[in-house]
C-alpha cells in the first residue's frame, strides 16, 4: 500500500523556538495533505489542509501564523510550529489521500512534540 | 463541532469476549473508516466501509453502517489482550476534499488477559 513518512517522530524544543515537521508521500504524488493534532487522551483534530503550490487552508481556531504549512512539491508538506510554547506540546500527524477507485487516507507515523 | 461521537468512551472486557463500539456522525458521507491507535503511536487503518455498503467483515472485525441513522458500529470478536488500544471512527464527508477525515472521540478498549 501507499506509504507516508513523517519526520521526526519525536522532538523536544525550548519555548520560543520553531520546529519543522516533514510529511512525505514515498511512492505516490499528493497534491493535498492534511495535518492533525492530538492532545493526550483526546481525538485527532484537523488543523489544516496543505495544497501543493498554493496556500494552506486552516480550520477554524487554528492560527495560520503560528502553524506555517508549506507544500512545495508533490511529495512533501512541512508544518512549522513557530515560537513554540508548552501548550503546543502535542502529537502531530499528517495524512495524504491516495486515489485508487476510492480515496483512502494514508497516515504518517506522527510526531510527538514536547516544548519545555 | 463537526466531530462525531463514539460510545462507550471506555470499555473493559475479558479476553475472548466480544467488544462493540459505536460511532455517530453528523453529515452525509462518502465512506467511514475505523482506525486503531496504540498508546502514543500512529494510526492503524482497520477497515473502510462505503456509504452504499451496510456491513463489512475483515478477520475478527465486523463493521456496520446505517446511513439513515448516521451511525456505525465496530465489533471485535474473540478479543485478545493485544487488541487493547484506542479505536476511532473517521468520516470522509460528502462534498469535502477526498481524504479529509473527521474523527470521532474514540473508544479506549482494555482487554484483560
Amino acid at each position: 500500500g501507499a506509504v507516508v513518512s513523517q519526520h521526526p517522530s519525536r522532538v523536544i524544543c525550548k519555548s520560543g523556538t520553531s520546529v519543522k515537521i516533514e510529511c512525505r508521500s514515498l511512492d505516490f504524488q499528493a497534491t493535498t495533505m492534511f495535518w492533525y493534532r492530538q492532545f493526550p487522551k483526546q481525538s485527532l483534530m484537523l488543523m489544516a489542509t496543505s495544497n501543493e503550490g498554493s496556500k494552506a487552508t486552516y480550520e477554524q481556531g487554528v492560527e495560520k501564523d503560528k502553524f506555517l504549512i508549506n507544500h512545495a512539491s508533490l511529495t512533501l508538506s512541512t508544518l512549522t510550529v513557530t515560537s513554540a510554547h508548552p501548550e503546543d506540546s502535542s502529537f502531530y500527524i499528517c495524512s495524504a489521500p491516495y486515489l485508487q477507485g476510492i480515496t483512502e487516507a494514508f497516515f504518517g507515523q506522527g510526531t510527538r512534540l514536547t516544548v519545555v | 463541532s463537526q466531530q462525531g461521537e463514539e460510545d462507550p468512551q471506555a470499555l473493559s472486557i475479558q479476553e475472548g469476549e466480544n467488544a462493540t463500539m459505536n460511532c455517530s456522525y453528523k453529515t452525509s458521507i462518502n465512506n467511514l473508516q475505523w482506525y486503531r491507535q496504540n498508546s502514543g503511536r500512529g494510526l492503524v487503518h482497520l477497515i473502510l466501509i462505503r456509504s452504499n455498503e451496510r456491513e463489512k467483515h475483515s478477520g475478527r472485525l465486523r463493521v456496520t453502517l446505517d446511513t439513515s441513522k448516521k451511525s456505525s458500529s465496530l465489533l471485535i470478536t474473540a478479543s485478545r489482550a493485544a487488541d487493547t488500544a484506542s479505536y476511532f471512527c473517521a468520516t470522509d464527508a460528502m462534498g469535502n476534499q477526498g481524504g479529509k477525515l473527521i474523527f470521532g472521540q474514540g473508544t479506549e478498549l482494555s482487554v484483560k488477559p
